[in-house]
Formats: structure tokens, sequence, C-alpha cells
């Protein structure tokens, strides 16, 4: 069974750093790219960040290029992802995603985690 | 950035069938998956651009492409249909994966 587990959100103060972790099971991880996608208060589905399997790429939305970075560990088969100078508009569940096959830009998302609460505010 | 439209909401009574649109400058050419997130859940993908759908997820649930629209169609809807649906598709000219804005499902 597919297993995808968020941890790591919280509450932070603007500017500050957060890093979100997503630990999988139940598939063979090297062989499928993995995402991050966030879903803010009232709002819609937005995606966030997209790795290969073998961690290439990485291709980020506009609006968190140069302050996200997304990692992952296939030897410990999780993703990351390292968030700082965090604004309030950040503010969101963000969700994992396994993506159905190697490469970040094929395939849709097949399993999701229950996603973890990232709050920005002072 | 490419831009996908989809109606806020849509409406439609038990049995009857529901059709969710994804409006994209020549949405035809690209593969366009639909996920649904019911409240409180996370999103789960019902249909993928090859009209495959996973495990679970009934044969009610179809899809279309042409042109500048694609379709989510559910038929015979059921109030457990109830909740919101997004299109996605990646957008090569900008590296990025887009969704649509959402639609939410109401049914009567």
């Amino acid at each position: 069974e597919v297993q995808l587990v968020e941890s790591g959100g919280g509450l932070v103060q603007p500017g500050g750093s957060l890093r979100l972790s997503c630990a999988a099971s139940g598939f063979t991880f090297v062989s499928y790219a993995m995402t991050w996608v966030r879903q803010a208060p009232g709002k819609g589905l937005e995606w966030v960040s997209v790795i290969s399997g073998r961690g290439d790429g990485p291709y980020y939305a506009d609006s968190v290029k140069g302050r996200f970075t997304i990692s992952r560990d296939n030897s410990k088969s999780t993703v990351y992802l390292q968030m700082s100078s965090l604004r309030g508009d950040d503010t969101a569940i963000y969700y994992c995603a396994k993506v159905t096959t190697i490469r970040a830009h094929v395939g849709p998302f097949d399993y999701w985690g229950q996603g973890t609460p990232v709050t920005v505010s002072s | 950035s490419y831009v996908l439209t989809q109606p806020p909401s849509v409406s439609v009574a038990p049995g009857e069938t529901a059709r969710l649109t994804c409006g994209g400058d020549d949405i035809g050419t690209k593969s366009v998956h639909w996920y649904q997130r019911r409240p409180g859940q996370a999103p789960v993908l019902v249909i993928d651009a090859d009209g495959d759908r996973p495990s679970g997820i009934p044969e009610r649930f179809s899809d279309s492409n042409s042109g500048n629209t694609a379709t989510l169609t559910i038929s015979r809807v059921e109030a457990g249909d109830e909740a919101d649906y997004y299109c996605q598709v990646w957008d090569r000219s900008s590296d990025h994966w887009v969704f649509g804005g959402g639609t939410k499902l109401t049914v009567l």
C-alpha cells in the first residue's frame, strides 16, 4: 500500500524558514518523480515544485522560485521542501504527491499525502 | 504562463449528468488530468489524460478534450460526487504544472 506522510509544518514568523518532509512507502521510491502542491485557505490547488526520480529538474512555481528548494533522499524514501523567506501568502496546507512516472513533467499525481499545515504569521 | 479556466460552480440533480469544463488555449494538444477534492480530504486523481481511472473510481467518470476545452463528465451523479474538481496540465513553455481554479460540484 502506497503511503505518503508529511511532517514539519507549523507556525512560523514572516521571513522565517521551515523544512517539510514527506516519507514514502509502498513503492520503489527512486522510480517516481515527487511533487509538492499547496492549498491556501479558501483557494484552489497550487502546484509548488516537482523533482524527478533521479533528482533532475527540479521545477518551481514562480511564486516560490528562489525561496523554496525541493530535494530527495532516495536512500530514505523521503522528499523535502526547504522553505525560506516565508510570507503570509505561503500559508496553506502542503501536500506531497507521487507522480506516475520517473519524469517530472509526465504523468498525473496518483497518490497524495494528507497534508501538513503551514501558517506564516507574527 | 498557461491559464486553465474552470467555472466556479456547477449544480446538478441526482441521477443527472454533470459536465465540468476546463478551458485553455489549444488545450486539445495537451494531456489533461482531473482531480477530486472532498472537504477535509486530500485530492484524488479521478481520471488521467488517457482516460484511465484509478482503482475505485467508477466508470461514471469520463473525459474528453478537443480544441480549447477539456471536459470531465460524471454520469448518474450521486450525492457522494459532491466535491471540488480540478483540471491539470503540464505547460512545457514555462516548465510548470498548472491547475485550473477548480469547480465546486453541488448535488441538489
